[in-house]
């Protein structure tokens, strides 16, 4: 069960340089989000989906651009990044019509930005 | 959005009962009350949920004051596997589209 896969698990930017951060699921959630926790401190909302085509804010989400075209990929992309965006990056992904609305989360990326 | 207030940190001895408070004083009717923990160097799992009743599963209880405007995550016997960090969220039905996490309470189990 491959269930939220993140890609890469580590990786080192300079500030300045692109890059996207990948996140696929195989659950068929309509509900995809981006988090970032920082080092000793809880998980900060970037951006979500509620499908295909629809993207929306969350606490956090200057810096950092979304898309949605498929229901399986919801990829997270650092157009200049910057040394404040040092942090590990959790994709989680839900049913959102079932009442559950369990969120499965992937294994973390962790991004340094020197 | 409505938020949770938790503590930051608790402590328990193994094998003893652990009781996690949530404070949720602006939910709404319809907001589910969701737990996730976190373990060290891992993503968030889902623990439970609930809307009015008081819930069991095979990890937690979850109990629900009356006025909705709190709940407490019960671990009937902590242990030293069960040490993460424990989050209280509110997940609405309909309209805002977001889980807000806090930033949970760091749970220490003690041998």
């Amino acid at each position: 069960n491959a269930g939220v896969t993140q890609t890469p698990k580590f990786q080192v930017l300079k500030t300045g340089q692109s890059m996207t951060l990948q996140c696929a699921q195989d659950m068929n959630h309509e509900y995809m989000s981006w988090y970032r926790q920082d080092p000793g401190m809880g998980l900060r909302l970037i951006h979500y989906s509620v499908g295909a085509g629809i993207t929306d804010q969350g606490e956090v989400p200057n810096g950092y651009n979304v898309s949605r075209s498929t229901t399986e990929d919801f990829p997270l992309r650092l157009l200049s990044a910057a040394p404040s965006q040092t942090s590990v990056y959790f994709c989680a992904s839900s049913y959102w019509q079932r009442n559950t609305g369990e969120l499965f989360f992937g294994e973390g990326s962790r991004l340094t930005v020197l | 959005d409505a938020k949770t207030t938790q503590p930051n940190s608790m402590e328990s001895n193994e094998e003893e009962p652990v009781h996690l408070p949530c404070n949720h004083s602006t939910i709404s009717g319809t907001d589910y009350i969701h737990w996730y923990r976190q373990l060290p160097s891992q993503g968030p799992e889902y623990v439970i949920h609930g809307l009015t009743s008081n819930v069991n599963n095979r990890m937690a209880s979850l109990a629900i004051a009356e006025d909705r405007k709190s709940s407490t995550l019960i671990l009937h016997r902590a242990t030293l596997r069960d040490a993460a960090v424990y989050y209280c969220i509110l997940r609405a039905v309909s309209g805002t589209y977001k889980y807000i996490f806090g930033t949970g309470t760091r749970l220490k189990v003690l041998a």
